[in-house]
């Protein structure tokens, strides 16, 4: 069955530095994969969308990689912010216009200043 | 201002009942879904409806039905709660862009129902 993994444990990192987030997928050949930020008591916020054919999507401080080979996508948040502090999901959707969006659990990520 | 909104915000409520929850999207979108966000934090889709008709189903107790009045309104009612039911119910919607679908979904605040 369709899996995907993002690392449970938390991420601790201090102001400035890089964020590494990472999703791993089974089982599944995406054609879009997207990155939400959900923040606690709210529901998730779009942030970016990668295709399967783009290897990798920038917007501001954010980077997205995709490697259909390796199966795994990279979140990454450049000179990191207090208030980056969030979990971060990431989704596949397949082909075809259903809209079905498969999650996994969140990374939540904690920046100290 | 609100995008896509949900009510009530807390449900608390018996083993047995019957409860609603209703949700709203001002975005003139033409879909929009139910997902269910357990302890765990896993969010998963159960249901989503394309101006009115249903189009996602997914394995889902049938005590859970949704209804969608208009493409405007995904409301979800509940029928005989569950221990098991507890949980947060996101209300999402999407528009998809020609070409593909990238349906970038609006998520509302979340329900938080919890069964007694």
């Amino acid at each position: 069955s369709q899996k995907i993994e993002q690392n449970s444990e938390a991420l601790n990192i201090q102001e400035g530095k890089t964020a590494t987030l990472t999703c791993n997928y089974t089982n599944y050949s995406p054609a879009y994969l997207q990155w939400y930020r959900q923040d606690p008591g709210r529901g998730p916020v779009f942030l970016l969308l990668i295709r399967e054919n783009e290897k990798e999507k920038r917007k501001e401080r954010l980077k997205v990689t995709f490697d259909t080979t390796l199966k795994q996508s990279l979140f990454h948040i450049t000179a990191s912010q207090p208030a980056d502090s969030a979990t971060y999901l990431c989704a596949l959707l397949g082909r075809g216009n259903t809209g079905k969006l498969i999650f996994g659990q969140g990374t939540t990520l904690q920046v100290k200043p | 201002d609100t995008a896509v909104s949900q009510t009530p915000k807390y449900l608390v409520t018996q083993m047995g009942n019957d409860k609603s929850i209703k949700c709203e999207q001002n975005l003139g979108h033409d879909t929009m879904y139910w997902y269910k966000q357990d302890s765990k934090k896993f969010l998963k889709i159960m249901f989503s409806y394309n101006n009115k008709e249903l189009i996602i189903n997914e394995t889902v107790p049938n005590r859970f039905s949704p209804k969608s009045p208009d493409k405007a309104h995904l409301n979800l009612h509940i029928n005989s709660l569950e221990l098991g039911d507890s949980a947060v119910y996101f209300c999402a919607s999407s528009h998809p862009r020609t070409g593909g679908s990238y349906n970038e979904q609006f998520f509302g605040p979340g329900t938080r129902l919890t069964v007694l």
